[in-house]
């Protein structure tokens, strides 16, 4: 199975608003509701941001949304904040009952 | 809580064995799934498998089946990942993950093992 396509970064200023997609197959992003996506800041563990696309888990700020059409995901982030700065990594359960990643995209805050 | 506490950093050698380990405790650890991701330096997140430790049902990336095993000890609520020859190219950082209740997403990071394989 292939990594998902997510863009390698993203930028945006204070208060914007950015989306990041996550591209895949029929076999999964496409087939199935089980996108999730990660943060991770440099050094750290990886953190559950959404869940099966577009539920937020207890604690995560509404700013944070996840959306689907098609075999493409995304993850947009609305007014962005210094503290996103961090990198993005989608997955998706796939047709094999495995799971697959993006590549990660990094996102920076101007 | 959810707490996942990995076992600390490992330096071996090429050809050498390792076993590191993946204790959850916060939860009932036969009821989810738990697994493991790989992130290689400076690279990204590698979905590496997961396993069931209520019947230690498994789960392999195609990608990786065959070079590590993966494990659990119910009785003391821990996951195991293991290699029995070990290589340059696995000298990664190694998460392990608990699989949430909808199934699919890791909900819940331990704080990662690195393992670096050098001669």
């Amino acid at each position: 199975q292939s990594a998902l396509t997510q863009p390698a970064s993203v930028s945006g200023s204070p208060g914007q608003s950015i989306t990041i997609s996550c591209t895949g197959t029929s076999s999964d992003v496409g087939g199935y509701n089980y996108v999730s996506w990660y943060q991770q800041h440099p050094g750290k563990a990886p953190k559950l941001m959404i869940y099966d696309v577009s539920h937020r888990p207890s604690g995560i700020s509404n700013r944070f949304s996840g959306s689907k059409s098609g075999n493409t995901a995304s993850l947009t982030i609305s007014g962005l904040q210094a503290e996103d700065e961090a990198d993005y990594y989608c997955s998706s359960y796939t047709s094999s009952s495995t799971r697959v990643f993006g590549g990660g995209t990094k996102l920076t805050v101007l | 809580e959810v707490q996942l506490v990995q076992s600390g950093a490992e330096v071996k050698k090429p050809g050498e064995s390792l076993k590191i380990s993946c204790k959850g405790s916060g939860y009932s650890f036969t009821t989810n799934w738990i697994g493991w991701v790989r992130q290689m330096p400076g690279k990204g997140l590698e979905w590496v498998g997961i396993i069931f430790p209520s019947d230690s049902d498994i789960r392999y990336s195609p990608s990786i089946q065959g070079q590590l095993t993966i494990s659990a000890d119910k009785s003391i609520s821990t996951a195991y990942l293991q290699w029995s020859s070990l290589k340059a190219s696995d000298t990664a950082m190694y998460y392990c993950g608990r699989v949430g209740y909808s199934g699919y997403e890791f909900d819940n990071w331990g704080q990662g093992t690195l393992v670096t394989v050098s001669s």
